[in-house]
């Protein structure tokens, strides 16, 4: 298993508090990525980064901001947490920006009350 | 034009059967295909993967098809087996310089098979 932790694993917040996950790699891998999962919806991209301090928006971004200030760690805020953004956050690391060699970590199941 | 649809919601299949998800996009520019398997509580893994030059690519039991003209690409799994039993994402994405690797997934097919 590529060497992915996101903690915490599972958090109950409530609304308007701010949230942040993290990300932790231990590969090197320069592409790192936040997606979230939601049922019908399949998984869906959050931000992305393509290095230190290199970040850029996906498809939902909205609500969220990022930070990257080392290879390793990759943290994703939620600044004031809605009870639409519970769902399940996975992290996702690459070794190269061709988009077929991504590995998933085990996710972080956060509920917003 | 960036969406990926995929079908069914729900699959059963008895074990020993085959297991058929399908899936369809609009963008042509994406030329990689990738398959997921996820297992309850676990991140999604690369499954099987094809580019849009090959109009089949099988290992093991596993065997993914692909038509270019009507831009959909399926899932086949021979002799389904209760292991199988998981949640499958179809995805694309293009590979190419512009690209960061950002996939877009279709909405999911929960797979189980029955003893």
């Amino acid at each position: 298993d590529a060497g992915i932790t996101q903690s915490p694993r599972h958090k109950v917040t409530e609304t308007g508090t701010p949230v942040t996950l993290r990300c932790h790699q231990t590969e090197n891998h320069r592409y790192m990525y936040w997606y979230r999962q939601d049922p019908g919806h399949g998984l869906r991209l959050i931000h992305y980064s393509y290095g230190v301090k290199d970040t850029d928006k996906g498809e939902v971004s909205d609500g969220y901001s990022v930070s990257r200030s080392k290879t390793e760690d990759f943290l994703l805020t939620l600044e004031s947490a809605t009870s639409s953004q519970t769902s399940v956050y996975f992290c996702a690391i690459s070794e190269s920006r061709a988009g077929n060699t991504i590995y998933f970590g085990e996710g972080s199941w956060l509920t917003v009350v | 034009q960036q969406q990926v649809k995929q079908s069914p919601q729900s699959l059963i299949v008895q074990k020993g059967g085959i297991s058929i998800i399908n899936c369809a996009y609009e963008n042509t520019a994406f030329d990689y295909f990738p398959w997921y398997q996820q297992f309850p509580g676990k991140g999604p893994a690369l499954l099987i993967a094809i580019r849009p030059d090959v109009s089949e690519k099988k290992e093991g039991r596993f065997t993914i098809s692909f038509n270019k003209s009507a831009k959909q690409f399926s899932l086949h799994i021979m002799d389904s087996q209760p292991g199988d039993s998981a949640t499958y994402f179809c995805a694309a994405t293009m590979v190419g310089s512009s690209n960061t690797g950002k996939l877009i997934f279709g909405q999911g097919t929960t797979l189980q098979v029955k003893p």
